[in-house]
C-alpha cells in the first residue's frame, strides 16, 4: 500500500503568515493516464473533512487562492499564504492513484 | 444539491457485525462512486473502501477480510457491513462521493455517524 508521510505533525502560525505542509509518497503518484491524483483536505474542529485541492494543484470550487498545491512524483506541498483564523484544523493529503486509496497522517495547524 | 447522510447503530457489541447506510440525494449511484472513511476518536482518517459507479468494489487491504460494501440504486443507498468488530473499530464513520479521474476526489461528505464498540 502507498504510505503518505506528512510533515510537520503540527504547525503554529501567526495570522497573516505563510504555512507549508509536505506530503511524501512511498511510490510515484503519477497514474498511467498522465494525471497525478493527489488531494488535500482540511478538517475543521467538529466538522467533516472538506476538499481543498485535487490533482496536485487544482483548487476545488470556493477554495480561496491563498491555498496553493504543488509537486510531482512523490513530493507534494500545500502552501497557505496569509493564514486566517478559519484555516485552523487538520490537513490531510490523500492519494487516489493506487489501490487501495490512502490518507496521510495529518498536520494540525494552530494559530499563534 | 448533493447530500449524503450516514445512519446506523451508535453502539455495537464486540465480535458483532456493523451495518451502516449512506443515503444520497442529488446524484445517481449508477453514475457516481461512494467511499466509506472512518476516524477513531482523536486520530486520523482511514479510507475503508469504495463502491464504483459500475458496482465494483475496492477495499482497504487491512480490513478487506471483514468488510463488504454494497448498494441499492433504486433507494439511493450505499451499505457498509463489517464483521468481527473490536474496540479499535470505535470511530466516526463517513461516506463521501468520489468524483474525477481514477480513484477520484471526495467532494461531498456526510456528517458522519459515531459508532462505539463496547459490551
Amino acid at each position: 500500500d502507498v504510505v503518505l508521510t506528512q510533515t510537520p505533525v503540527s504547525l503554529s502560525v501567526t495570522l497573516g503568515d505563510q504555512a507549508s505542509i509536505s506530503c511524501r509518497s512511498s511510490q510515484s503518484l503519477e497514474y498511467s493516464d498522465g494525471y497525478t491524483y493527489l488531494e488535500w483536505y482540511l478538517q475543521k474542529p467538529g466538522q467533516s473533512p472538506q476538499l481543498l485541492i485535487y490533482e496536485v494543484s487544482n483548487r476545488f470550487s470556493g477554495v480561496p487562492d491563498r491555498f496553493i498545491g504543488s509537486g510531482s512524483g512523490t513530493d507534494f506541498t500545500l502552501k497557505i499564504s496569509r493564514v486566517e483564523p478559519e484555516d485552523l484544523g487538520v490537513y490531510y493529503c490523500f492519494q487516489a492513484t493506487h489501490d487501495p486509496l490512502t490518507f496521510g497522517s495529518g498536520t494540525k495547524l494552530e494559530i499563534k | 444539491q448533493v447530500q449524503l447522510k450516514e445512519s446506523g447503530p451508535g453502539l455495537v457489541q464486540p465480535s458483532q457485525t456493523l451495518s451502516l447506510t449512506c443515503t444520497v440525494s442529488g446524484l445517481s449511484l449508477t453514475s457516481n462512486s461512494v467511499s466509506w472513511i472512518r476516524q477513531p476518536p482523536g486520530k486520523g482518517l482511514e479510507w475503508m473502501g469504495v463502491i464504483w459507479s459500475n458496482g465494483g468494489t475496492d477495499y482497504n487491504s487491512a480490513i478487506k477480510s471483514r468488510l463488504s460494501i454494497s448498494r441499492d440504486t433504486s433507494k439511493s443507498q450505499v451499505f457498509l457491513k463489517m464483521n468481527s468488530l473490536q474496540t479499535e473499530d470505535t470511530a466516526m464513520y463517513f461516506c463521501a462521493r468520489n468524483l474525477g479521474g481514477y480513484g477520484g476526489y471526495l467532494d461531498y461528505w456526510g456528517q458522519g455517524v459515531m459508532v462505539t464498540v463496547s459490551s
